[in-house]
């Protein structure tokens, strides 16, 4: 079993429009948890971390649940900047500080 | 400051023939990691290092080596391609929280 699970998508919405990227991890002893953003051909970048009491930061807000071992990212207000990879990031601060990486959910913001 | 810095950017092999990855970082980094991405598989760490003149074998480790002679400089080794080897590698580096990736290799193995 992944130890990241997430939705590949694609998903293709208008811009405007809000949409939410669900992901779930397999290890109880995850620590610290991430959304990072890939866009193509290009290295993932950290987007937001995520916050046990949930975060927000401008149009993006995060969600943790850590009893059902999930993670979320809502994004409001679509921009076509927003078309990109998204990945689900776990630490379990083991050897090595280790980052496990979901297969990322990709997005499309359309005109 | 330049961050995490690979080279080269691209490169064609023939299978069989070997190369070298580098990877510089300039932020006192101690944890340096070599990752390959493919479609439809993610992220995938081959080798990894916890510090200078430390290495440690990841998920898939297989055909690759690595060393950490210098804590900013990470080497990751094919010592004779093989076209399951196409894939494009990034290297990344971490202190405590967060990751800071290189802008990657694309290599294709012929």
């Amino acid at each position: 079993r992944k130890e990241v699970e997430q939705d590949p998508g694609p998903f293709n919405v208008p811009e405007g429009a809000t949409v939410a990227f669900n992901c779930t991890y397999s290890n109880s002893a995850s620590q610290s948890f991430f959304w990072y953003r890939q866009d193509c051909r290009k290295e993932p970048k950290l987007l937001m971390s995520v916050y046990s009491s949930g975060n927000e930061d401008g149009r993006f807000t995060a969600q943790l649940n850590r009893a059902s071992q999930y993670i979320s990212l809502l994004i409001r207000d679509s921009k076509l900047s927003d078309s990109a990879t998204y990945l689900c990031v776990v630490n379990m601060y083991n050897i090595g500080n280790q980052f496990y990486f979901g297969t990322g959910t990709s997005l499309t913001v359309i005109p | 400051n330049a961050g995490v810095t690979q080279t080269p950017k691209f490169r064609v092999l023939k299978t069989g023939q070997s190369m070298t990855l580098l990877c510089a970082q300039d932020m006192n980094h101690e944890y340096m990691y070599w990752y390959r991405q493919d479609p439809g598989m993610g992220l995938r760490l081959i080798h990894y290092s916890v510090g200078e003149g430390t290495t440690a074998k990841g998920e898939v480790p297989d055909g690759y080596n690595v060393s950490r002679l210098k804590k900013q400089n990470f080497l990751l080794g094919l010592e004779s391609a093989a076209p399951s080897q196409t894939s494009v590698y990034f290297c990344a580096s971490s202190r405590d929280r967060g990751y800071t990736f290189g802008s990657g290799t694309r290599l294709t193995v012929v």
